[in-house]
């Protein structure tokens, strides 16, 4: 399944919000639970990802509610509703429906405007 | 505290053999699957494949078949990942992930270990 991501970099005001987007090949949504397996990791500068969503809408343990997932099937969205100065990163969204190939998108480069 | 600690940066001869190791700590070694991930020099990611500790069982992504072996060794709550005929683009850090929560969904990682590749 591949996984391609838009835009590929992004500026946005502190304060502002941000939006990314995530699109699959085929459909990530699995009729016998209702489920999208979409995941949305956070990468810092010399560190390993973080997730922050999976099953493309539920935030991980400590996440902060600015972030939030959104979409079914192919089209997926990650939202910072309001973009804090930590946020700069570059983000991830991963299928995991074709367990166990698991593949990623190249990544949303975020910065601040 | 759950951790994940790998082994130190290698620099290897094109062709040869690099050996990475990762040490779990903080939850039993055999619950969960033990995953590689690979993230070239400004590049994005790329799962590699994984390992059940509980059994040895493997699973490599198609593209590095042949050439990556994975293990567990549950005396030592530790996994390794061997990747051998070493060539320029391999040249990344390689990361163990784990997924204690869903299948698939990576909620631990390790600190990452840089591979470079040159003559």
């Amino acid at each position: 399944i591949v996984m391609t991501q838009s835009p590929d970099s992004l500026d946005v005001s502190l304060g502002e919000r941000a939006t990314i987007n995530c699109k699959s090949s085929q459909s990530l949504l699995y009729s016998s639970n209702n489920k999208n397996f979409l995941a949305w990791y956070q990468q810092k500068p010399g560190q390993p990802p973080k997730l922050l969503i999976y099953w493309a809408s539920t935030r991980d343990s400590g996440v902060p509610d600015r972030f939030s997932g959104s979409g079914s099937g192919t089209n997926f969205t990650l939202t910072i509703s309001s973009l804090q100065a930590e946020d700069v990163a570059v983000y991830y969204c991963q299928q995991y429906y074709s367990s166990p190939m698991y593949t990623f998108g190249r990544g949303t480069k975020l910065g601040i405007k | 505290e759950v951790q994940m600690v790998q082994s130190g940066a290698e620099v290897k001869m094109p062709g040869s053999t690099v050996t990475i190791s990762c040490k779990v700590s903080g939850y039993t070694f055999t619950d969960y699957h033990l995953h590689w991930v690979q993230q070239a020099p400004g590049k994005g990611l790329e799962w590699l494949g994984l390992v059940d500790p509980a059994d040895g069982r493997t699973k490599y992504a198609e593209k590095f078949q042949g050439r990556v072996t994975m293990s567990a060794d549950k005396s030592r709550d530790t996994g390794s990942m061997e990747l051998r005929t070493l060539r320029s683009e391999d040249a990344a850090v390689y990361y163990c992930a784990t997924e204690s929560t869903t299948p698939g969904v990576f909620d631990l990682w390790g600190q990452g270990t840089m591979v470079a590749v040159s003559s």
